[in-house]
């Protein structure tokens, strides 16, 4: 699976959008951009996941570029809860794929 | 069903003595894995299942660790002779693969293990 690269950290204002930025350069046509969140002692959250087109659910959208090499998570209205650890994932869903966390990017939403 | 159940939430063992973990995916999901993850770190694969064959093992999962899942429902993690190194959440996912192809994973709340 390629690999992807996310900032450490990153914060926002409560009630403001968060754009959360993710490079996967070396992403293969087969494989899909996740993303999930871990709130603190729980375990991850799935949120939203695209191949190439932009997505929109009741957590998130996500916004892939046409070349497919970099992608940004948007909370548009964020709250307190959000604040947590954001973690961009590229994955096949072939039969033998399996999820391949890195760090993830630390969100803080403050008051 | 409400989703992965991970038992015991917390657990606190001496150095040495043996642990097991059980994990409850949801009902209709065929895999099943189990991941790691240290203070700091994304979770780390350690292995998976699906139905009841154990497909693959990572590297981290030393001869102490054992996972089974006996009837392609629940599994178990045991780790043998604990080390403080072993101190950890341990999270199990499950997820639905049909036709070559594996859907989202749901995660349960971990179970986070203390050696001491």
């Amino acid at each position: 699976d390629a690999k992807t690269t996310q900032p450490p950290s990153m914060d926002c204002a409560e009630g403001r959008a968060a754009n959360l930025p993710c490079n996967h350069s070396t992403i293969s046509g087969n494989e899909y951009v996740y993303w999930y969140r871990q709130i603190h002692s729980q375990g991850p959250q799935y949120i939203i996941h695209g191949l190439k087109n932009n997505e929109t659910n009741e957590m998130a959208s996500l916004i892939i570029t046409e070349d497919r090499k970099s992608s940004t998570l948007i909370l548009p209205h964020a709250t307190l809860r959000d604040t947590a650890v954001y973690y961009c994932i590229v994955s096949s869903l072939g039969a033998n794929s399996k999820l391949t966390f890195g760090k993830g990017i630390t969100l803080s939403v403050r008051p | 069903d409400t989703g992965v159940s991970q038992d015991p939430r917390h657990k606190i063992t001496k150095r040495g003595q043996n642990v097991t973990f059980r994990c409850d995916p949801i009902s209709e999901h065929n895999r099943l894995y189990w991941y790691r993850q240290t203070l700091g770190q994304g979770p780390e694969f350690l292995t998976y299942f699906q139905n009841e064959a154990q497909l693959e093992k990572s590297r981290l999962l030393s001869d102490r660790f054992s996972a089974e899942r006996p009837k392609g429902s629940f599994s178990t993690l045991e780790i043998q002779r604990t080390e403080q190194g072993d101190s950890a959440m341990y999270l199990c996912a499950s997820s639905a693969s049909t036709g070559g192809r594996n859907y989202g994973y749901t995660f349960g709340s971990g179970t986070r293990l203390t050696v001491v």
